[in-house]
């Protein structure tokens, strides 16, 4: 068991560009979810997957935005033109479904750096 | 509206005390699971123990047990004997079940310092 992988761990932007994150959840968990992380604060919800299909996205999120999970294995979370109120630790965490328990497993994050 | 309320920013405690860590929730699922997790300086995030709202007792796992009352919709964690390495950030979390929606929505977090 691997665990989850997030990549890359660091990443220093110039304001107005793109960003790639990308994340390998454990293997057999079919669901997957995004956070943000500011510091102090606790994760907030971004988006999740189960398979390939994604079955929410938060209202926060813009259509700056934008997650893909495609063969529901591996996911991406985009950003595009990149602001600098978008500098934040972006985790990645999977579960398995079925339930109300099922605790999720969390990557190591990627944090982003818009200057 | 928040779902979640965690209302110590900070609480230190002395080496081999017991702490008592606040997590309030408010949901009309009558099906959902609470959370805790720990966030050292380090930044992983590391599941410490789970309640699920139909369980009878309250979850326990080696120092951390959930003092989980449901009247009052509270899920505290507590820590016994506490440890160094018990200093972080702490989250309660909680994740709704019937209602469809299986999104973990997360407190504000508790810093917790432990004195030597």
């Amino acid at each position: 068991d691997t665990g989850v992988s997030q990549n890359p761990r660091h990443k220093i932007t110039k304001r107005g560009q793109n960003v790639t994150f990308r994340c390998d959840p454990i293997s057999e968990h079919n669901r997957l979810y995004w956070y943000r992380q500011t510091l102090g604060q606790g994760p907030e919800f971004l988006t999740y997957f189960q398979n390939e299909a994604q079955l929410e996205k938060s209202r926060l999120l813009s259509d700056r935005f934008s997650a893909e999970r495609p063969k529901g294995s591996f996911s991406t979370l985009e950003i595009q033109r990149t602001e600098q109120g978008d500098s934040a630790m972006y985790l990645c965490a999977s579960s398995l479904a079925g339930g109300i328990g099922g605790e999720l497993f969390f990557g190591e994050g990627s944090r982003l750096t818009v200057l | 509206a928040q779902k979640i309320t965690q209302t110590q920013p900070g609480m230190f405690v002395q080496e081999k005390e017991a702490v008592t860590l606040d997590c309030t929730y408010d949901t009309s699922d009558p099906s959902y699971g609470l959370f805790w997790y720990k966030q050292p300086s380090s930044g992983e995030m590391i599941f410490l123990i789970y309640q699920g709202s139909y369980d009878q007792q309250n979850a326990t796992e080696g120092r951390y047990s959930l003092n989980f009352q449901k009247a009052r919709k509270s899920a505290n964690l507590v820590i016994s004997a506490s440890q160094l390495g018990d200093s972080a950030m702490y989250f309660c979390a909680m994740r709704e079940g019937v209602s469809g929606t299986y999104k973990y929505i997360f407190g504000t977090g508790t810093r917790l310092k432990v004195l030597a």
